[in-house]
Protein backbone atom coordinates (compact mmCIF):
# COMPACT_ATOMS: atom_id res chain seq x y z
CA UNK A 1 0.00 0.00 0.00
CA UNK A 2 1.36 3.36 -0.92
CA UNK A 3 2.29 5.64 2.28
CA UNK A 4 3.74 9.01 3.05
CA UNK A 5 6.84 8.81 4.21
CA UNK A 6 8.48 11.67 6.39
CA UNK A 7 12.07 12.39 7.38
CA UNK A 8 13.39 11.98 9.87
CA UNK A 9 11.53 10.93 12.48
CA UNK A 10 13.05 12.66 15.04
CA UNK A 11 14.78 16.31 14.73
CA UNK A 12 16.62 18.46 17.69
CA UNK A 13 17.93 21.65 17.24
CA UNK A 14 18.99 24.56 19.03
CA UNK A 15 16.90 27.36 19.40
CA UNK A 16 17.39 29.97 16.33
CA UNK A 17 18.71 27.03 14.45
CA UNK A 18 17.15 26.19 10.96
CA UNK A 19 15.46 22.71 10.19
CA UNK A 20 14.34 21.32 7.23
CA UNK A 21 11.70 18.14 7.68
CA UNK A 22 11.66 15.61 4.58
CA UNK A 23 8.49 14.28 2.94
CA UNK A 24 7.81 12.02 -0.03
CA UNK A 25 4.06 11.96 -0.22
CA UNK A 26 2.59 9.32 -2.57
CA UNK A 27 3.93 9.25 -5.99
CA UNK A 28 0.23 10.04 -7.95
CA UNK A 29 -0.96 12.69 -5.79
CA UNK A 30 -0.94 16.37 -6.50
CA UNK A 31 -1.75 17.88 -3.08
CA UNK A 32 0.62 18.43 0.08
CA UNK A 33 0.14 19.47 3.08
CA UNK A 34 1.61 20.56 6.54
CA UNK A 35 0.20 19.98 9.80
CA UNK A 36 1.40 19.66 13.37
CA UNK A 37 -0.01 18.52 17.06
CA UNK A 38 2.27 20.59 19.46
CA UNK A 39 1.85 17.72 22.60
CA UNK A 40 -1.66 17.41 24.48
CA UNK A 41 -3.20 19.99 21.73
CA UNK A 42 -4.98 19.43 18.74
CA UNK A 43 -3.64 18.85 15.19
CA UNK A 44 -3.39 21.95 13.51
CA UNK A 45 -2.87 22.47 9.71
CA UNK A 46 0.10 25.09 8.32
CA UNK A 47 -0.17 24.77 4.50
CA UNK A 48 -1.65 23.08 1.42
CA UNK A 49 0.87 23.48 -1.54
CA UNK A 50 -0.57 22.50 -4.96
CA UNK A 51 1.16 23.48 -8.59
CA UNK A 52 4.13 24.69 -6.94
CA UNK A 53 2.53 26.95 -5.22
CA UNK A 54 0.92 27.55 -1.89
CA UNK A 55 -2.83 27.24 -1.91
CA UNK A 56 -3.80 27.94 1.62
CA UNK A 57 -1.86 28.58 4.83
CA UNK A 58 -3.00 28.81 8.60
CA UNK A 59 -1.56 32.13 11.18
CA UNK A 60 0.61 29.54 11.97
CA UNK A 61 2.61 29.75 8.66
CA UNK A 62 4.76 32.83 9.24
CA UNK A 63 7.16 34.19 7.58
CA UNK A 64 9.40 31.89 9.36
CA UNK A 65 8.09 28.77 7.57
CA UNK A 66 8.80 27.71 3.88
CA UNK A 67 7.49 25.12 1.54
CA UNK A 68 9.07 23.84 -1.58
CA UNK A 69 9.05 20.69 -3.77
CA UNK A 70 12.27 20.61 -4.91
CA UNK A 71 12.33 17.95 -7.20
CA UNK A 72 9.68 15.38 -8.41
CA UNK A 73 9.11 13.73 -5.04
CA UNK A 74 9.98 15.23 -2.18
CA UNK A 75 8.30 17.69 -0.15
CA UNK A 76 10.10 20.37 2.35
CA UNK A 77 9.05 22.34 5.56
CA UNK A 78 11.74 24.55 6.09
CA UNK A 79 11.92 26.78 9.50
CA UNK A 80 14.21 29.41 8.92
CA UNK A 81 14.70 30.21 12.90
CA UNK A 82 13.30 27.67 15.37
CA UNK A 83 11.47 29.04 18.56
CA UNK A 84 10.60 26.91 21.46
CA UNK A 85 7.43 26.83 20.76
CA UNK A 86 7.67 25.04 17.16
CA UNK A 87 8.37 22.15 18.73
CA UNK A 88 5.69 19.38 17.74
CA UNK A 89 4.87 16.60 15.86
CA UNK A 90 4.97 17.87 12.13
CA UNK A 91 2.66 15.61 9.91
CA UNK A 92 3.26 15.99 6.02
CA UNK A 93 -0.09 14.67 3.78
CA UNK A 94 -0.95 14.29 0.27
CA UNK A 95 -4.20 13.61 -2.03
CA UNK A 96 -4.74 12.91 -5.58
CA UNK A 97 -7.42 15.40 -5.90
CA UNK A 98 -9.33 17.88 -3.11
CA UNK A 99 -11.59 15.55 -1.32
CA UNK A 100 -10.25 15.23 2.25
CA UNK A 101 -11.13 11.76 3.05
CA UNK A 102 -8.48 10.75 0.58
CA UNK A 103 -5.72 12.97 2.32
CA UNK A 104 -3.28 10.56 3.68
CA UNK A 105 -0.55 11.26 6.21
CA UNK A 106 2.79 10.73 7.12
CA UNK A 107 4.22 9.37 10.62
CA UNK A 108 5.46 12.68 11.33
CA UNK A 109 8.59 14.20 12.56
CA UNK A 110 8.96 14.64 16.53
CA UNK A 111 10.79 17.94 16.38
CA UNK A 112 12.01 19.29 19.83
CA UNK A 113 13.79 22.83 20.55
CA UNK A 114 16.12 23.43 23.02
CA UNK B 1 -10.18 29.59 19.55
CA UNK B 2 -11.79 25.69 19.95
CA UNK B 3 -14.25 25.16 17.02
CA UNK B 4 -13.79 21.51 17.29
CA UNK B 5 -13.94 20.44 20.68
CA UNK B 6 -13.43 16.21 22.33
CA UNK B 7 -14.39 17.02 25.53
CA UNK B 8 -13.26 13.21 26.50
CA UNK B 9 -10.03 13.03 26.45
CA UNK B 10 -9.89 9.09 27.11
CA UNK B 11 -12.51 6.24 27.12
CA UNK B 12 -12.21 2.72 28.35
CA UNK B 13 -14.94 0.42 26.94
CA UNK B 14 -15.18 -3.95 27.23
CA UNK B 15 -14.94 -5.68 24.13
CA UNK B 16 -18.21 -6.27 22.03
CA UNK B 17 -19.43 -3.28 23.77
CA UNK B 18 -20.44 -0.05 22.04
CA UNK B 19 -18.02 2.79 21.73
CA UNK B 20 -19.16 5.78 21.52
CA UNK B 21 -17.25 9.29 21.00
CA UNK B 22 -18.33 12.35 21.11
CA UNK B 23 -17.34 15.82 18.91
CA UNK B 24 -18.76 19.08 19.18
CA UNK B 25 -18.17 22.49 16.96
CA UNK B 26 -18.87 26.22 17.04
CA UNK B 27 -18.62 27.19 13.57
CA UNK B 28 -21.97 27.01 11.70
CA UNK B 29 -19.85 27.15 8.58
CA UNK B 30 -18.50 23.37 8.59
CA UNK B 31 -20.46 21.63 6.52
CA UNK B 32 -18.18 18.19 6.33
CA UNK B 33 -16.81 16.32 8.95
CA UNK B 34 -14.79 12.96 9.45
CA UNK B 35 -13.19 11.01 12.08
CA UNK B 36 -9.35 9.96 12.00
CA UNK B 37 -8.01 7.07 13.67
CA UNK B 38 -4.24 7.61 14.84
CA UNK B 39 -1.83 4.50 16.32
CA UNK B 40 0.93 5.11 17.80
CA UNK B 41 4.10 5.87 16.13
CA UNK B 42 1.80 6.19 13.05
CA UNK B 43 -0.63 9.31 11.19
CA UNK B 44 -3.22 9.78 11.53
CA UNK B 45 -5.91 7.46 8.90
CA UNK B 46 -9.17 8.18 7.46
CA UNK B 47 -12.30 6.41 8.61
CA UNK B 48 -15.38 7.40 8.21
CA UNK B 49 -16.98 10.92 7.13
CA UNK B 50 -20.47 12.60 6.70
CA UNK B 51 -21.87 15.61 4.81
CA UNK B 52 -24.34 18.34 6.56
CA UNK B 53 -27.24 17.39 4.43
CA UNK B 54 -26.70 13.88 6.06
CA UNK B 55 -27.50 12.80 9.81
CA UNK B 56 -26.31 9.46 9.55
CA UNK B 57 -23.05 7.52 7.64
CA UNK B 58 -22.01 3.64 8.10
CA UNK B 59 -19.62 1.74 7.25
CA UNK B 60 -19.39 -1.64 8.48
CA UNK B 61 -19.05 -1.53 12.69
CA UNK B 62 -18.44 2.48 12.24
CA UNK B 63 -21.47 4.60 12.32
CA UNK B 64 -21.08 8.56 12.45
CA UNK B 65 -24.57 10.64 13.60
CA UNK B 66 -24.47 14.90 12.69
CA UNK B 67 -26.83 16.34 14.85
CA UNK B 68 -26.87 20.02 12.98
CA UNK B 69 -28.82 21.79 15.52
CA UNK B 70 -26.41 20.95 18.00
CA UNK B 71 -23.37 21.25 16.18
CA UNK B 72 -22.39 17.67 17.65
CA UNK B 73 -21.89 14.64 16.29
CA UNK B 74 -20.72 11.13 17.21
CA UNK B 75 -18.64 7.76 16.57
CA UNK B 76 -20.54 4.14 17.36
CA UNK B 77 -18.66 1.75 16.97
CA UNK B 78 -19.92 -1.82 17.77
CA UNK B 79 -18.99 -4.24 18.60
CA UNK B 80 -15.80 -2.94 19.90
CA UNK B 81 -12.52 -4.56 19.06
CA UNK B 82 -8.94 -4.81 21.18
CA UNK B 83 -7.94 -3.64 17.71
CA UNK B 84 -9.75 -0.36 17.78
CA UNK B 85 -7.68 0.99 20.73
CA UNK B 86 -6.31 4.78 19.12
CA UNK B 87 -6.41 8.36 19.55
CA UNK B 88 -9.85 9.22 16.99
CA UNK B 89 -9.87 12.97 15.98
CA UNK B 90 -13.15 14.41 14.87
CA UNK B 91 -12.09 16.80 12.14
CA UNK B 92 -14.23 19.39 10.31
CA UNK B 93 -14.28 21.18 7.03
CA UNK B 94 -16.23 24.22 5.33
CA UNK B 95 -16.14 23.66 1.64
CA UNK B 96 -18.14 20.62 1.83
CA UNK B 97 -14.90 18.00 1.61
CA UNK B 98 -13.63 19.58 -1.66
CA UNK B 99 -13.66 23.18 -2.13
CA UNK B 100 -11.23 23.62 1.02
CA UNK B 101 -8.03 22.20 1.72
CA UNK B 102 -7.96 22.92 5.28
CA UNK B 103 -8.87 20.65 8.47
CA UNK B 104 -9.73 21.35 11.83
CA UNK B 105 -9.22 18.91 14.36
CA UNK B 106 -10.36 18.18 17.69
CA UNK B 107 -7.34 17.21 20.44
CA UNK B 108 -9.11 13.75 20.20
CA UNK B 109 -10.46 10.82 22.72
CA UNK B 110 -8.29 8.30 23.42
CA UNK B 111 -10.16 5.10 23.32
CA UNK B 112 -9.32 1.92 25.25
CA UNK B 113 -11.02 -1.52 24.61
CA UNK B 114 -10.71 -3.50 27.27
CA UNK B 115 -10.46 -7.84 26.24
Amino acid sequence: EPEVTQTPSHQVTQMGQEVILRCVPISNHLYFYWYRQILGQKVEFLVSFYNNEISEKSEIFDDQFSVERPDGSNFTLKIRSTKLEDSAMYFCASSAGRILEKLFFGSGTQLSVL
Amino acid sequence: DQQVKQNSPSLSVQEGRISILNCDYTNSMFDYFLWYKKYPAEGPTFLISISSIKDKNEDGRFTVFLNKSAKHLSLHIVPSQPGDSAVYFCAASDGSGAGSYQLTFGKGTKLSVIP
